[in-house]
């Protein structure tokens, strides 16, 4: 099955700070989707984004299909931001629309 | 407000007894499925359904079933919870017009 790959696994950072989370993935995929996972264990949709690129407020992602990569920009980081932030990437296999998800990238975010 | 509802967020039961962890959906979504989330396996697929009273097995099905009955519902069924179904469990759904999953808040399970 398709293989998708988070990094960096662990990223601890300053309050205000800039962070890049790369997604890399192994096969064409239907369409990714960037989710953040709070610390009561929810998990936020974040992005829709098959190709090009999004902005939302401090977060903006970009995936280039053709390269089977996707990025996750967080500016200005807060301590709100913290928790496990996961890519899942969707394939279809006999009408079966299946979510693979990446391992995750752990982020901290220090007052 | 657009959104996936599961309950329960959290259920302590005993090795045997049955439990349904319930999942409605308000979207008029076509597709739903449900995963399962642990330490160092990730979350994984379950079952999903394509729409009412079409149900598939996912990644991991052994021990659960599912019913799709109505549109808005896909209930999931532990017939004889074990240990190792302890376990974070996430409802999804999504609609072919292809707009990305919705994810309901989770159901904390464990099974003593």
């Amino acid at each position: 099955g398709i293989q998708v790959e988070q990094s960096p696994p662990d990223l601890i950072l300053q309050e205000g700070a800039n962070s890049t989370l790369r997604c890399n993935f192994s096969d064409s995929v239907n369409n990714l989707q960037w989710f953040h996972q709070n610390p009561w264990g929810q998990l936020i949709n974040l992005f829709y984004i098959p190709s090009g690129t999004k902005q939302n407020g401090r977060l903006s992602a970009t995936t280039v299909a053709t390269e089977r990569y996707s990025l996750l920009y967080i500016s200005s980081s807060q301590t709100t931001d913290s928790g496990v932030y996961f890519c899942a990437v969707e394939t279809t296999n006999f009408g079966n629309e299946k979510l693979t998800f990446g391992t995750g990238t752990r982020l901290t975010i220090i007052p | 407000e657009a959104q996936v509802t599961q309950n329960p967020r959290y259920l302590i039961t005993v090795t045997g007894k049955k439990l349904t962890v319930t999942c409605s959906q308000n979207m008029n979504h076509e597709y739903m499925s449900w995963y399962r989330q642990d330490p160092g396996l990730g979350l994984r697929q379950i079952y999903y359904s394509m729409n009412v009273e079409v149900t598939d097995k996912g990644d991991v099905p052994e021990g659960y079933k599912v019913s799709r009955k109505e549109k808005r519902n896909f209930p999931l069924i532990l017939e004889s919870p074990s240990p190792n179904q302890t376990s974070l469990y996430f409802c999804a759904s999504s609609s072919y017009t292809r707009l990305g999953y919705t994810f309901g808040s989770g159901t904390r399970l464990t099974v003593v």
